[in-house]
């Protein structure tokens, strides 16, 4: 088993819509969590930390789930300028980062 | 102004040939890495530094060696370069340790032909 997966996508989504999916890891003792976006041909680029209480970002809500051991990341009213690959990462001292999820926002 | 900045942008060269990739950090961090991206996205640490010391060191082919001359600035020079060390080359840097946010470098795009 991978140390941090991801469904890699592609998640179709209207413009508009709202997308959600997550982010599973197998190190209970896993401390920290972050989103990155990552459009194509760039860096990757922080989104937000995510913490235990869940937060918010406009649009953009981080929930963590230590029991089952995954992250999410939901996007509501999605704008085209949303379509990119979302990377998490989680860390227990090592950093992990997953492979992605690709998400393609549609006029 | 540039947060985090590497040079060059693009590489191609031949393989046997030997280069280096610079990177340099304007944030005030403690705490830099070299990441490989290869054809499939996927995002791998290669080596970390904390105030110019090595505290990750993946496995790597030995031909890959990391300098960190100040805190502000983690090279990586490649040995012998091989037609699968073709990938996309990310520095980046945070606050003390691996456990907070990193801002990454623009990446350097090596073709190794």
């Amino acid at each position: 088993r991978k140390e941090v997966e991801q469904d890699p996508g592609p998640f179709n989504v209207p413009e508009g819509a709202t997308v959600a999916f997550n982010c599973t890891y197998s190190n209970s003792a896993s401390q920290s969590f972050f989103w990155y976006r990552q459009d194509c041909r760039k860096e990757p680029k922080l989104l937000m930390s995510v913490y235990s209480s869940g937060n918010e970002d406009g649009r953009f809500t981080a929930q963590l789930n230590r029991a089952s051991q995954y992250i999410s990341l939901l996007i509501r009213d999605s704008k085209l300028s949303d379509s990119a690959t979302y990377l998490c990462v989680v860390s227990w001292g090592k950093l992990q980062f997953g492979a992605g999820t690709q998400v393609v926002v549609t006029p | 102004d540039t947060a985090v900045s590497q040079t060059p942008k693009y590489l191609v060269t031949q393989m046997g040939n030997d280069k280096s990739i610079k990177c340099e950090q304007n944030l005030g961090h403690d705490t830099m890495y070299w990441y490989k991206q290869d054809s499939k996205k996927f995002l791998k640490i290669m080596f970390s530094y904390n105030n110019k010391e090595l505290i990750i060191n993946e496995t790597v082919p030995n031909r890959f060696s990391p300098k960190s001359p100040d805190k502000a600035h983690l090279n990586l020079h490649i040995n012998s370069l091989e037609l699968g060390d073709s990938a996309v080359y990310f520095c980046a840097s945070s606050a003390s340790g691996t456990m907070r946010e990193q801002y990454f470098g623009p990446g350097t795009r090596l073709t190794v032909t």
